[in-house]
């Protein structure tokens, strides 16, 4: 079974900082997924990587394949990107999470 | 759309009671999954199905039966609750084991 692991698990940030979440995993995979989920408890998944790189907004992942590691990285971080963001890989079984990375962000 | 719909969203039950959890959805999606989340344990798969009529287990499905008559819909029950099925349950739905995955808004359980 792939074993994920997230760092760091919590992570208290000020407004406009540029955070990093790393994940790695120790099976090859063929996609990693990240998730954010707010207080209060709705999951949203935000990207779907199998290589490179992906970005939407202030939020960018990059994986690399090799070394079974991937990022997630907040640009200009606000009090709104407050949230748990989980990592996920699968390949063809079903998904396997990391326990979740509680970030706070503080104005 | 709706989406991906639980029900209910919140119940209280007492030990030895039975219930079912319904995941309900309108994105046309093949593959269902039931998850709980546990503080500090991250999401963990109870039973998941890979298309109408089919089921199968995940890694915690002790305690627990799904079925899948309709596409649209997934049931989990609980035959004889214990205390150590508190818990918040998702449900999820996609097109395959790589897909996005779309969740349901949860229903968080307690067992007395």
């Amino acid at each position: 079974k792939n074993e994920v692991e997230q760092s760091p698990q919590n992570l208290t940030a000020q407004e406009g900082e540029f955070i990093t979440i790393n994940c790695s995993y120790s099976v090859g995979i063929s996609a990693l997924h990240w998730l954010q989920q707010h207080p209060g408890g709705g999951i949203v998944s935000l990207f779907m990587l199998s290589s490179g790189k992906k970005k939407h907004g202030r939020l960018i992942a990059t994986i690399n394949i090799q070394e079974k590691h991937s990022s997630l990285h907040i640009t200009a971080s606000h009090p709104r990107d407050s949230a748990v963001y989980i990592c996920a890989v699968s390949g063809n079984t079903p998904l396997v999470f990391g326990k979740g990375t509680r970030l706070s962000v503080i104005a | 759309n709706a989406g991906v719909t639980q029900t209910p969203k919140f119940r209280v039950l007492k030990t030895g009671q039975s219930m079912t959890l319904l995941c309900a959805q309108d994105m046309n999606h093949e593959y269902m999954y039931w998850y709980r989340q546990d503080p500090g344990m991250g999401l963990r798969l109870i039973h998941y199905s890979v298309g109408e009529g089919t089921t199968a287990k995940g890694e915690v499905p002790d305690g627990y039966n799904v079925s899948r008559l309709k596409k649209q819909n997934f049931l989990l029950g609980l035959e004889s609750a214990a205390p150590s099925q508190t818990s918040v349950y998702f449900c999820a739905g996609g097109q395959g084991w790589t897909d996005t995955q779309y969740f349901g808004p949860g229903t968080r359980l307690t067992v007395l």
